[in-house]
Parts: C-alpha cells; sequence; structure tokens
C-alpha cells in the first residue's frame, strides 16, 4: 500500500487564477494519475503522470490547462490555469504498482469564484 | 470504448436486509472489473475485485460474462457499510474506467 499527502486539501479561488495541487507517496510508485470528480459525477482521469517525461493526458484535457510535473518516483503536481467556475471539483491523486489496484489521496476540493 | 454503468445514485436498505448494487459495463475484450469504495470522510480505496473471488467485509461479486454485470452483493447490511461504491473496469488501453458510483445508505 502507499500513503499519498496531497495539499492543499481544499481552496476557494478566483477566476482566471491558477493553483498548483500537490502529491506525496511515502514510497516510489511507477503510476500516477491525476482524476477529476466533478459534482454528482463519476472520477475521469485527466492524465498520466509519467517521471521524467510529459504526462500523457486523455482526451479531453490538455497541458495548457492541466499542466503536470513528476520530477521523481514519489512526487507530482497537477496545476489547473486560467480557472473558471467550471473547474470547481475534486482533484485525486492516485498511484499505483502493477494491475488494477490503484491508491487515492484524499483529494483537493477546488471551488473556483 | 469502454463503459461502466451504475444504475443506481442512492439505495437505501435497513440494517439486516440483502443488499445488491448493480454494475454492468461495455467492453469489447477480457474484463477486469473492481468495486472501490469511499466512506465517509476517508479516501476512495479498494474493496475487491474480480480475479481474486474473494469475500471483503462479507461483500462478494461475481463477474458475469453474459450478462456483462459485475454485482455486489451482502446477504446482510450493517450500518458501517454506508458509504459511496464505485465500479471500475481495467483496460489495457483506457487504463481504469469508473462507473458514477452508488450512495449506500443503511437505516437502523
Amino acid at each position: 500500500s502507499a500513503v499519498i499527502s496531497q495539499k492543499p486539501s481544499r481552496d476557494i479561488c478566483q477566476r482566471g487564477t491558477s493553483l498548483t495541487i500537490q502529491c506525496q507517496v511515502d514510497s516510489q510508485v511507477t503510476m500516477m494519475f491525476w482524476y477529476r470528480q466533478q459534482p454528482g459525477q463519476s472520477l475521469t482521469l485527466i492524465a498520466t503522470a509519467n517521471q521524467g517525461s510529459e504526462a500523457t493526458y486523455e482526451s479531453g484535457f490538455v497541458i495548457d490547462k492541466f499542466p503536470i510535473s513528476r520530477p521523481n518516483l514519489t512526487f507530482s503536481t497537477l496545476t489547473v490555469s486560467n480557472m473558471s467556475p467550471e473547474d470547481s471539483s475534486i482533484y485525486l491523486c492516485s498511484v499505483g504498482w502493477g494491475i488494477g489496484e490503484l491508491f487515492f489521496g484524499e483529494g483537493s476540493r477546488l471551488t473556483v469564484l | 470504448a469502454q463503459r461502466v454503468t451504475q444504475p443506481e445514485k442512492l439505495l437505501s436498505v435497513f440494517k439486516g436486509a440483502p443488499v445488491e448494487l448493480k454494475c454492468n459495463y461495455s467492453y469489447s475484450g477480457s474484463p477486469e472489473l473492481f468495486w472501490y469504495v469511499q466512506y465517509s470522510r476517508q479516501r476512495l480505496q479498494l474493496l475487491l475485485r474480480h480475479i481474486s473471488r474473494e469475500s471483503i467485509k462479507g461483500f462478494t461479486a461475481d463477474l458475469n460474462k453474459g450478462e456483462t454485470s459485475f454485482h455486489l452483493k451482502k446477504p446482510f447490511a450493517q450500518e458501517e457499510d454506508s458509504a459511496m461504491y464505485y465500479c471500475a473496469l481495467l483496460s489495457p488501453a483506457d487504463g481504469l474506467t469508473f462507473g458514477k458510483g452508488t450512495h449506500l445508505i443503511i437505516q437502523p
């Protein structure tokens, strides 16, 4: 298993600003992912954070809007850029080693005014 | 594309009653399916996976390829089972796809 710390746990932001969410894992992990959970919706994969290279984005998500860094095997950041109220959501970091089981952070609840 | 459907957003049952949370999937290959659970104020965590054929906290789930279903069942619900439950499907191409979740409420 893994202990995943996400910061901030919640934030309220103004339209047009950017927010960076941090994800720290207590052990080296192969795979790190960023998910979004909008109100009343399921978890949607934003991207896979690749160590030492550009993240792999899912359809509908682009690097300019959600830049991701992963400098090493235990840390990643997700930035939500030029925010609008539609970006209000819970953003979740998750990690895994092999097939199937993912471990999740507690999430970062973002409210954009 | 793969899809996971959980038709019930909310399911309320009395303590001691049987529980069945429905999950149907759409996938052309051989699926790997999971149930994740999120208790109040806790993080999302794996409950069980179909490969293991295990019973966790009294819950079981059987993969029915004919009906493309992976329903989660428990014969006697307990109050601590109240939580959000997510069915998920894993594929090599698309990774892990989650259903929209079912909020299970166990009434005393």
